[in-house]
């Protein structure tokens, strides 16, 4: 079990927007300003969509927004289209000078 | 552009050792820390530690402390994650990854494409 906790699931229709939280003890989250979050696509690498809790990298849709609100951490994805359809992890840094990831989250666009 | 070439499938009998590679581009290999990620089928993922070449500092995750051992070669612009005795328990992907700046141990920001670790009882 996850120090990060994450839903399970998150299902939304094309065009609409989902929110994925993740929530932690402050001792785990360490720094709310270094979380990150990472999509996957069935047998394919985890790709990084923000960091540092709202940032974007570099060809990242802008579709994807993160937020720290109080002690949870949250992705929104908008828009939604099928090609979101992915697993999702938040990563946070922690007091340990470690990472964590979150359990995972499975979209699913109906 | 970072590319990290990790090796080939590897199919070993619980008890044998195994060590697996990743390797980095030269120009950027010593100074960014490398990491490594499992995924065992159908779960999450887990980030087990990572090196800093340069100095070969090293940072486990808990979880991991004990069980593996990652090491680097400088020379070589490779990094190794290790097991002295498998166990069908460490049947996983692993991923290595590496992040874009080199002043921290992360977020990941480049990944290998994995080495699938299978480990028969």
């Amino acid at each position: 079990q996850s120090a990060l906790t994450q839903p399970a699931s998150v299902s939304g229709s094309p065009g609409q927007s989902i929110t994925i939280s993740c929530a932690g003890a402050r001792s785990v989250f360490g720094n709310y300003d270094l979380v990150s979050w990472y999509q996957q696509h069935p047998g394919r690498a985890p790709r990084l969509l923000i960091y540092e809790g709202i940032k974007r990298p570099s060809g990242v849709s802008d579709r994807f927004t993160g937020s720290r609100p109080g002690n949870t951490a949250s992705l929104t994805i908008s828009g939604l289209q099928s090609e979101d359809e992915a697993d999702y992890y938040c990563c946070s840094f922690t007091s340990r000078n470690i990472w964590v990831f979150g359990g995972g989250t499975r979209l699913t666009v109906l | 552009e970072v590319q990290l070439v990790q090796s080939g499938a590897e199919m070993k009998k619980a008890g044998e050792s195994l060590k697996i590679s990743c390797k980095g581009s030269p120009n950027s290999f010593t100074r960014h820390w490398i990491g490594w990620v499992r995924q065992m089928p159908g779960k999450g993922l887990e980030w087990m530690g990572v090196i800093y070449p340069d100095d070969s500092d090293t940072r486990y995750s808990p979880s991991f402390q004990g069980q593996v051992t990652i090491s680097a070669d400088k020379s070589l612009t490779t990094a190794y994650l290790q097991w002295s005795s498998l166990k069908a328990s460490d049947s996983a992907m692993y991923y290595c990854a590496t992040p874009r700046d080199s002043d921290s141990s992360g977020p990941f920001d480049y990944w290998g494409l994995g080495t699938r670790v299978t480990v028969s009882s």
